[in-house]
């Protein structure tokens, strides 16, 4: 099976742009989750979605919305982009009661 | 409420040597998982370890064990024989399926290998 698919690798936006990432489940998972990283914060979840619909949601602001297809592809995106949205996205799929698969992220940095 | 501690930044190992990365959690839940995920430069976060709150013996895979103390709340990692591709972060997660099977990670270990 193929691992979980992330594009772009890299990307580079100026602040008030927007930028949609996109992310392609391991065959047959229908949860498809998005993070975000920056240096030492951690991974900060931002929301899952199953089956086209958003099951949980983090502490983000409005600018980050996000979608699923009824392929379990999924979409990120982030509206009117800041300096501090410069950061690694990733996104992992999985079955409900399992571990996570990750992608290899996408690089965002905000100019 | 969910939360994963994880209170060394950096750590360092000799080549060879054992190394514990240290991982405490806090939840009401009596069902849980515990996961431990490595990170190498390139972004891609790697599983690594799994155990299950009711499981009785600690999880091993292969030079992976995870030291599980239930009443402390704690899960530490144990890399035995550390080789240099073991230089990462390593991040310790939990599962929680009272929130929607959601995941928490910690702040993460930066572990470095010396040869």
């Amino acid at each position: 099976k193929a691992g979980v698919t992330q594009t772009p690798r890299y990307l580079i936006k100026t602040r008030g742009q927007q930028v949609t990432l996109s992310c392609s489940p391991i065959s047959g998972h229908r949860s498809v989750s998005w993070y975000q990283q920056t240096p030492g914060q951690g991974l900060q979840f931002l929301f899952e979605y199953f089956s086209e619909t958003q099951r949980n949601k983090g502490n983000f602001p409005g600018r980050f919305s996000g979608r699923q297809f009824s392929n379990s592809r999924s979409e990120m995106n982030v509206s009117t982009l800041e300096l501090g949205d410069s950061a690694l996205y990733l996104c992992a799929s999985r079955e409900l009661n399992e571990k996570l698969f990750f992608g290899s992220g996408t690089q965002l940095s905000v100019l | 409420a969910q939360k994963i501690t994880q209170t060394q930044p950096g750590m360092f190992v000799q080549e060879k040597e054992a190394v514990t990365l240290d991982c405490t959690y806090d939840t009401s839940d009596q069902s849980y998982g515990l996961f431990w995920y490595k990170q190498p430069s390139s972004g891609e976060m790697i599983f690594l370890i799994y155990q299950g709150s009711y499981d009785e013996q600690n999880a091993t895979e292969g030079r992976y064990s995870l030291n599980f103390q239930k009443a402390r709340k704690s899960a530490n990692l144990v890399i035995s024989a550390s080789q240099l591709g073991d230089s990462a972060m390593y991040f310790c997660a939990m599962r929680v399926p009272g929130t929607g099977n959601q995941f928490y990670f910690g702040t993460g270990t930066s572990l470095t290998v010396i040869p």
